[in-house]
């Protein structure tokens, strides 16, 4: 069972449109996270929710809307994409406190997203 | 604010050359965790270690080891007898205990450092 997917896996779309991620975790987290990674490999928060209210919120422009409507699901829609918008975006999970033994953050596969 | 510094932005060796990844980190906090991330062309973050900022045991997985010193900010990566498998883009990262009373808060990645072992 996948702990946390995310899909889809890849999305091409045009400059303009509208568009959703969705991303789900089976592992009972509080904490779900979106990260973005550029085209030169950094890797960035964008948003944070911990049972289901939003704790973290980079600097990000506000075309960027997260929404958790439970702790197990954190979907990103981007309304009037850009070509900057280009990138990868993770979704991860943590648990709310450390057990000594687990990972920490685990993290989705990632969703390729590429504007043109 | 909490930053971490992979100096190395890309490293080539020889299989079965040992490397080491340097990471430098700042934080203001005394509870922290220190990952370790390997990202191969597949694009996939895997998870390689997490470390707390008590325990400065130093920690050895088959080929991977791995170096804490409080004293220098440092949790540098060694990998002994690389092989091609191991080129990937590695991810040095600290979280900070979140101000909510969680364990894990933001996560922030160094700039990554890429490795490319050669036959």
């Amino acid at each position: 069972d996948t702990a946390v997917s995310q899909t889809p896996k890849y999305l091409v779309t045009q400059m303009g449109n509208d568009k959703s991620i969705k991303c789900e975790q089976n592992l009972g987290h509080d904490t779900m996270y979106w990260y973005k990674q550029d085209s030169k490999k950094f890797l960035k928060i964008m948003f944070s929710y911990n049972n289901k209210e939003l704790i973290i919120n980079e600097t990000v422009p506000n075309r960027f809307s997260p929404k958790s409507p439970d702790k197990a699901h954190l979907n990103l829609h981007i309304n009037s994409l850009e070509l900057g918008d280009s990138a990868v975006y993770f979704c991860a999970s943590s648990p709310h406190t450390d057990t000594g033994t687990d990972y920490g953050y685990t993290f989705g596969s990632g969703t390729r997203l590429t504007v043109v | 604010a909490q930053k971490v510094t992979q100096a190395q932005t890309e490293i080539s060796v020889v299989e079965k050359e040992d490397v080491t990844l340097d990471c430098v980190y700042e934080t203001r906090d005394t509870t922290y965790y220190l990952f370790w991330y390997k990202q191969p062309p597949s694009g996939e973050l895997v998870f390689l270690i997490r470390r707390n900022s008590f325990d400065e045991q130093n920690e050895i997985s088959g080929r991977y080891s791995w170096n804490f010193q409080k004293s220098t900010s440092s949790f540098n990566f060694t990998i002994t007898a690389s092989q091609v498998v191991d080129s990937a883009v590695y991810f040095c990262a600290l979280s900070e205990e979140n101000a909510g009373g969680t364990s894990y808060g933001k996560l922030t990645f160094g700039q990554g450092t890429i490795l490319t072992v050669h036959p």
